[in-house]
C-alpha cells in the first residue's frame, strides 16, 4: 500500500503570504494525486486533481506540483478564506490521505 | 446539480447495528463510484471504501474490511454503510462521496461530498 507523509502538520501564516504544504509518497503514484480544502463543520472541497490540474471555480492561486513521490500545493497570495486544514490524497486504491495541515493565522 | 444528502446523526450503544445513507441525485448514480470516508473528531480523514452501483463491485480499504459493509440499491439511488455491531471506536463523521466524472474505475477521486452523517457510540 502507498503511504502519505505531508508536511507540515500546521502553520501559521498572514494574509499576503506564500504558502507551501508538501506530501511525500511511500512509491511512486505518477500523478494520482488530489488536494482536498476541508473547513470546520464542512465535508472537503476538491482543490486540484491529477497534481496540477484545478478544479473548475478554484482560484489562480492554487497550484500543484509534483510527480512520483513529491508534490507540492502552493498558495500564491493566502487570503482570509484560505484559512483551512488541507489534504493531500493518492487515488490509486486503497486510496490513502495525508495526515493535513492546518493553515492559521 | 450533482447532490449527495446523507442520513442524520445517529446515536448508538456498542453492539448494536447501523445504517447509514447516501441518497444521490443529479447524475445516473449506476455509473459513478460511490465511497465512504471516515473523520473521528479532530482527526484527519481514512478512506473506508468505494462502490460501483452498477454492479455492485465493491472495494474495501484494509483497516475496514470486515468491519463494515457497503451496499448500494441503484432503484432509489442509494448508498450504504453498514454496522453489525458498533464501538465506541466508531464515533466519527462518515461522508460519502462520488468519483470524478472524467475517470473510469475506482482509482480516481472524489469530486462531489456529502454533507456528513455524525455517528456517536456510546453508553
Amino acid at each position: 500500500d502507498f503511504q502519505m507523509t505531508q508536511s507540515p502538520s500546521s502553520l501559521s501564516a498572514s494574509v499576503g503570504d506564500r504558502v507551501i504544504i508538501t506530501c511525500r509518497a511511500s512509491q511512486s503514484i505518477g500523478d494520482w494525486l488530489a488536494w482536498y480544502q476541508q473547513k470546520p463543520g464542512q465535508a472537503p472541497s476538491l482543490m486540484i486533481y491529477k497534481a496540477s490540474s484545478l478544479q473548475n471555480g478554484v482560484p489562480s492561486r492554487f497550484s500543484g506540483s509534483g510527480s512520483g513521490t513529491e508534490f507540492t500545493l502552493i498558495i500564491s497570495s493566502l487570503q482570509p478564506d484560505d484559512f483551512a486544514t488541507y489534504y493531500c490524497l493518492q487515488y490509486n486504491t486503497p486510496w490513502t490521505f495525508g495526515q493535513g495541515t492546518k493553515v492559521e493565522i | 446539480e450533482v447532490q449527495l444528502f446523507q442520513s442524520g446523526a445517529e446515536v448508538k450503544k456498542p453492539g448494536e447495528s447501523l445504517n447509514i445513507s447516501c441518497k444521490a441525485s443529479g447524475y445516473s448514480f449506476s455509473s459513478f463510484w460511490i465511497g465512504w470516508v471516515r473523520q473521528v473528531p479532530g482527526k484527519g480523514l481514512e478512506w473506508m471504501g468505494l462502490i460501483y452501483p452498477g454492479d455492485s463491485d465493491t472495494r474495501y480499504s484494509p483497516s475496514f474490511q470486515g468491519q463494515v459493509t457497503i451496499s448500494a440499491d441503484k432503484s432509489i439511488n442509494t448508498a450504504y454503510l453498514q454496522w453489525s455491531s458498533v464501538k465506541a471506536s466508531d464515533t466519527a463523521m462518515y461522508y460519502c462521496a462520488r468519483l470524478f466524472k472524467g475517470c473510469s474505475g475506482p482509482n480516481c477521486f472524489p469530486s462531489y461530498w456529502g454533507q456528513g452523517t455524525l455517528v456517536t457510540v456510546s453508553t
